[in-house]
């Protein structure tokens, strides 16, 4: 079957921009996450959705990153007023569900952002 | 806080060679250990996992014991080849009170394997 899928695979925005990144994940997962993966670093944690709720969101880095996932499948990922910075590879994954520690995460393979 | 410590990078070897790149956790509790690996061009992909101490996960080849004495989860191969090439992260995973779910990494370890 089809594994997670983000869109775009690329995005080249403006400091000061807003950008959204959006990913589809495997049908009849529950559990979404977002993680962010700079050059030369393992990806790193955002924050993760279990159905429509945001269970843990403690990795957003400040109020310019938000991300909702209003019906409990696709998730969207926006970032206001972009900063250099903010330049990464935007990773989502999805597992059937969370809970017991064991459930597998598979990932998308990304959205490259880079700022200018 | 919880966190993964990996060996430096990058790892280049000849095909059939054996392969070990070390990972160390710091974490309270009993966390589950993984291996992705990350392959050119590819997203990251679930190598092996283990969930318990003493537990043993195997894939493709690759094996990796949990060590709860030594905190370590190290990776190994006995014979790598040239589709081995890729980069390989070593990560964890705790439950928090809160119940979330997320993995931490190491910074990754590249392999590259020659004919």
């Amino acid at each position: 079957g089809a594994g997670v899928s983000q869109t775009p695979s690329n995005k080249v925005t403006e400091k000061g921009k807003y950008v959204e990144l959006r990913c589809d994940p495997i049908s009849g997962h529950t559990a979404l996450y977002w993680y962010r993966q700079s050059l030369g670093q393992g990806p790193e944690f955002l924050i993760y959705f279990q159905g429509t709720g945001a269970a843990d969101d403690s990795g957003l880095p400040n109020d310019r990153f938000f991300a909702v996932r209003p019906e409990g499948s696709v998730s969207t990922l926006k970032i206001q007023r972009t900063e250099r910075g903010d330049s990464a590879v935007y990773l989502c994954a999805s597992s059937v569900t969370s809970g017991g520690g064991t459930d597998t995460q598979y990932f998308g393979p990304g959205t490259r952002l880079t700022v200018l | 806080g919880n966190s993964v410590t990996q060996m430096e990078g990058p790892v280049t070897l000849s095909e059939e060679a054996f392969l070990t790149i070390n990972c160390t956790y710091t974490a309270t509790g009993y966390p589950s250990l993984f291996w992705y690996v990350q392959y050119p061009g590819e997203g990251l992909q679930l190598l092996l996992k283990a969930t318990k101490a003493d537990d043993k996960g195997s894939n493709k080849g690759f094996e990796a014991t949990y060590r709860k004495e030594t905190t370590s989860f190290h990776l190994e191969k006995g014979s790598v080849q040239v589709s081995d090439s890729a980069v390989y992260f070593c990560a964890l995973k705790k439950g928090t009170q809160g119940g979330s779910e997320k993995l931490v990494f190491g910074k990754g370890t590249k392999l590259t394997v020659n004919p």
